[in-house]
């Protein structure tokens, strides 16, 4: 079954708007969960690395006022894109970092953001 | 600065099979992951090495050599639903994954 529930699966909004994004960890405790982006036909972005209890750290390049991450327990992180634009408009995906040391990085089914 | 080196795209024909080769350099080493990726889908767990040699999952199996910085994935049978982009994935000395583009693996009836 799944390890990694993430959701909505998609999103169509207009621009301005702020969409929330959860992603939540169905087997295990999780202290780091990941926030990537994905354009069409390009490499998996990492935006950020969202820790339980304190502040997420952020990418070179992305604006943590925008993409606020909130992990307020072992089982949820929360990305929201606030006012979106159309150059925001991508495929959102959460990860979640198995504790165990050589396990591997169980991904969300990814949301999918159109803003028009 | 840290690199994944993977063929763009590779084609192969069903029932046949296919080596994905990755070269890899990273900022210290805590093993290697494979995933598949379907087009519109999130990635999925295909294997794991954290020592040289080859890991085998029925029809796949994977090969690490730390010292060349070199791993492959090789399916064997293949079949459409193979179809997918293959990413090789390091990860460093902060346990971080770093991503390539991956390679998109066409197969033809």
């Amino acid at each position: 079954g799944a390890v990694v529930s993430q959701h909505p699966s998609w999103v169509i909004c207009k621009s301005g708007t702020s969409v929330k994004i959860e992603c939540r960890s169905l087997d295990f405790q999780a202290t780091t969960m990941f926030w990537y982006r994905q354009f069409p036909k390009q490499s998996l972005m990492l935006m950020a690395t969202s820790n339980e209890g304190s502040k997420a750290t952020y990418e070179q390049g992305v604006e943590k006022d925008k993409f606020l991450i909130n992990h307020a327990s072992l089982t949820l992180s929360t990305l929201t894109v606030t006012s979106a634009h159309p150059e925001d408009s991508s495929f959102y995906i959460c990860s979640v970092q198995h504790p165990r040391e050589g396990q591997p990085q169980h991904f969300g089914d990814g949301t999918r953001l159109s803003i028009l | 600065g840290q690199n994944i080196d993977q063929p763009t795209e590779m084609t192969a024909t069903e029932g046949a099979i296919v080596q994905i080769n990755c070269t890899y350099q990273t900022s210290g080493f805590n093993g290697l992951f494979w995933y598949q990726q379907h087009a519109g889908e999130a990635p999925t767990f295909l294997s794991y090495n954290v020592l040289d040699g080859l890991e085998e999952k029925g029809r796949f199996s994977s090969f690490l050599s730390r010292s060349k910085g070199y791993s492959y994935l090789l399916l064997k049978e293949l079949q459409m639903k193979d179809s997918a982009s293959y990413l090789c994935a390091p990860m460093d000395s902060n346990y971080q994954l770093i991503w390539g583009a991956g390679t998109k693996l066409i197969i033809k009836p």
